[in-house]
């Protein structure tokens, strides 16, 4: 069955530093992937996604890349503002299946 | 545009009690989907329903059952309310694989 391993919280850093969230998969077929993001008090919406192997997937200076070859869709940020504090989630539908898989969640907190 | 509303927004609920938790979605969208999330576990799937008219099972459906007489309403119910159906629960739509968007949530503790 599909499943995804996201590396475990919490996450602690200053504004400006570099983001990475680990992110890797099983799954049968050619799974869709996703990172959502959920700030606190909200629900979760899509951050970005990628179809297909080695297409990028980027929005609000967050970027992740389908990495065939290593099951993986690691979330990247270059310099994290306050604001990108939240809970990211990583997640996959297969080819014949409209339900998403998530990973456990990572807690994020970026301090002034 | 509205997008996803869920009903009610937190309730207490006493053990062995029954309660409907509403999803109404504005999109048309053909598949719906409610989720529970728990500290830890992330979001597990409950129920799914691919169109209206047909629902499924998810990972976790023992002690909720749903209903999809219509494309906007996902109803989500708890016949009998226990203790560990304490969470915070998620309504979704999507059409077809394509992206899933989320309701607010509706915090629900069961005493």
């Amino acid at each position: 069955g599909n499943s995804v391993t996201q590396m475990e919280g919490p996450v602690t850093l200053s504004e400006e530093a570099f983001l990475t969230i680990n992110c890797t998969y099983t799954a049968t077929g050619y799974p869709s992937l996703f990172w959502y993001v959920q700030y606190p008090g909200e629900g979760l919406q899509l951050l970005l996604k990628a179809t297909k192997a080695d297409d990028k997937g980027s929005n609000k200076g967050f970027e992740a890349t389908y990495r065939k070859e290593t099951t993986s869709f690691h979330l990247e940020k270059g310099s994290v503002q306050v604001s990108d504090s939240a809970v990211y989630f990583c997640a996959l539908t297969s080819t014949n299946d409209y339900k998403l898989s998530f990973g456990a969640g990572t807690t994020v907190t970026v301090r002034a | 545009t509205a997008g996803i509303t869920q009903a009610p927004t937190s309730q207490i609920l006493a053990a062995g009690r029954s309660m409907t938790l509403r999803c109404t979605q504005d999109m048309r969208h053909n598949a719906m989907y409610w989720y529970r999330q728990d500290l830890g576990l992330g979001l597990r799937l409950i129920h799914y329903s691919n169109t209206a008219g047909t629902t499924g099972k998810g990972e976790v459906p023992d002690g909720y059952s749903v209903s999809r007489a219509n494309t906007d309403d996902f109803p989500l119910t708890l016949a009998s309310a226990v203790p560990s159906q304490t969470s915070v629960y998620f309504c979704a739509s999507s059409e077809y694989q394509e992206t899933q968007y989320f309701g607010p949530g509706t915090r629900l503790l069961v005493l």
